[in-house]
């Protein structure tokens, strides 16, 4: 049972232009999701984060957007980097469930930022 | 300020031996999470723990793994007589409270 999905396994976008990722989840007790970043054999980094009370939260040339209604939230890198090249990560958590911190990954998304 | 510190790196067992994996949260963090990576898959949830305690083991098989978070040193990842199918990379995520974790390296488990 995936219950936060990406899609898209990989995204390519060019240098400069906006970068948009996606992700849907299943369990409406989610009330906290997180985007990480992957290299190759590196640990997942920390990118930006909303609450289920929020609808966006900007960061930089990050923002992420959540669509409760449609348990769909989405992540906009703009501009677009080469070094943004990476896999992301979607991952989503109940906190206000008693599941503590425990977080479910998507399968990521390969983005390739062409110069 | 130091990051989530794991080690080794990369390990390599042969079937039957075991595995200790070590993870030693950011500076002032009494939460640890361990995730499972599996080749051409995503991150999946093994255990939480606080010091001392394991609060959610759900993700975790039944036979062969266990973990701990001693009062003092770090958190370990046990595996008895691993398997073929326990080769992955094993994730250790910290955090203040539970909220934003933070990743560390990984340790590359190869069983040969």
């Amino acid at each position: 049972d995936q219950q936060v999905k990406q899609n898209s396994p990989s995204l390519s976008v060019q240098e400069g232009r906006i970068s948009i990722l996606n992700c849907d989840y299943t369990n409406s007790m989610f009330d906290y999701f997180l985007w990480y970043k992957k290299y190759p054999a590196e640990g997942p980094t920390f990118l930006i984060s909303i609450s289920s009370i929020k609808d966006k939260n900007e960061d930089g040339r990050f923002t992420v957007f959540l669509n409760k209604s449609a348990k769909h939230l989405s992540l906009h890198i703009v501009p677009s980097q080469p070094g943004d090249s990476a896999v992301y990560f979607c991952a989503a958590s109940a906190r206000g469930n008693n599941q503590g911190g425990k977080l479910i990954f998507g399968q990521g998304t390969e983005l390739s930022v062409k110069p | 300020n130091a990051g989530v510190m794991q080690n080794p790196r990369h390990l390599v067992r042969r079937r039957g031996q075991e595995a200790r994996l070590r993870c030693s949260p950011m500076k002032g963090h009494s939460h640890v999470y361990w995730y499972r990576q599996l080749p051409e898959e995503g991150l999946k949830f093994m255990v939480y723990l606080q010091k001392e305690n394991i609060i959610d083991e759900s993700g975790m098989p039944k036979e062969r793994f266990s973990a701990e978070f001693p009062k003092e040193g770090p958190s370990i990842l046990r595996i008895q007589q691993v398997v073929r199918g326990d080769s992955a990379a094993y994730f250790c995520a910290s955090s203040h409270v539970p909220d934003t974790q933070y990743f560390g390296p990984g340790t590359r488990l190869t069983v040969l």
